[in-house]
């Protein structure tokens, strides 16, 4: 069964638009961390925010914020006022067992986000 | 801080052959981070070192595949008998601690006659 699942594959919104990319996730660990990358067409992977499984409040790092919702396992990112360089491809990954050392972070197939002017 | 370094960006080679591709992670980052990326699809996880231990290594890995993180720094990843099916970005990453996010390398783009 996959881990991470993320059910868009492409999105599209208008520029100073909010939107929501969804990501849902698989894991009977109590300890475990969510974490959004952005991949631009130029390749490189940008971290965006990060949600601990035992975080009381739903993370947030300037217009990114995520959207936590665990018993429904899901860990939605929402980006505000959306700007033409948002457009990219965008990954929800997971690493259960915070805590311990030999667990590694598993990504979703990701969704492609284009922003119009 | 230069950030994670991958070499060579780009490796064409011819059916058969082995590669080696080398990763420099962030100096102070003792867990590092070996993905594998086709088009328009996630990262997919290849193995994990914390200082010079592999810890971790998917299942997905054939045996053609091998990594190795001598004294803790840099890492390789050798494919040998290279085939069509591991034309791909192979990405490095690099974190410090188990709660941090990882730094990715720009990756090396192989492609396999």
């Amino acid at each position: 069964a996959q881990k991470i699942t993320q059910t868009q594959p492409g999105m599209f919104v208008q520029e100073k638009e909010a939107v929501t990319l969804d990501c849902t996730y698989d894991t009977s660990d109590p300890s475990y961390g969510l974490f959004w990358y952005k991949q631009p067409s130029s390749g490189e992977m940008i971290f965006l925010i990060y949600q601990g499984s035992y975080d009381q409040q739903n993370a947030t790092e300037g217009r990114y914020s995520l959207n936590f919702q665990k018993a429904r396992k899901s860990a939605n990112l929402v980006i505000s006022a959306s700007q033409l360089g948002d457009s990219a491809m965008y990954f929800c990954a997971m690493r259960e067992s915070m805590d311990q050392a030999g667990t590694a972070l598993i990504f979703g197939k990701g969704t492609t986000l284009s922003v119009s002017s | 801080d230069t950030g994670v370094s991958q070499d060579p960006r780009h490796k064409i080679t011819k059916r058969g052959q082995n590669v080696t591709f080398r990763c420099d992670p962030i100096s102070e980052h003792n867990r590092l981070y070996w993905y594998r990326q086709t088009l328009g699809q996630g990262p997919e996880f290849l193995t994990y070192f914390q200082n010079e231990a592999q810890l971790e290594k998917s299942r997905l890995l054939s045996d053609r595949f091998s990594a190795e993180r001598p004294k803790g720094s840099f890492s390789t990843l050798e494919i040998q008998r290279t085939e069509q099916g591991d034309s791909a970005m192979y990405l490095c990453a690099s974190s410090l601690g188990l709660r941090e996010k990882l730094f990715f390398g720009s990756g090396t783009q192989l492609s396999v006659l």
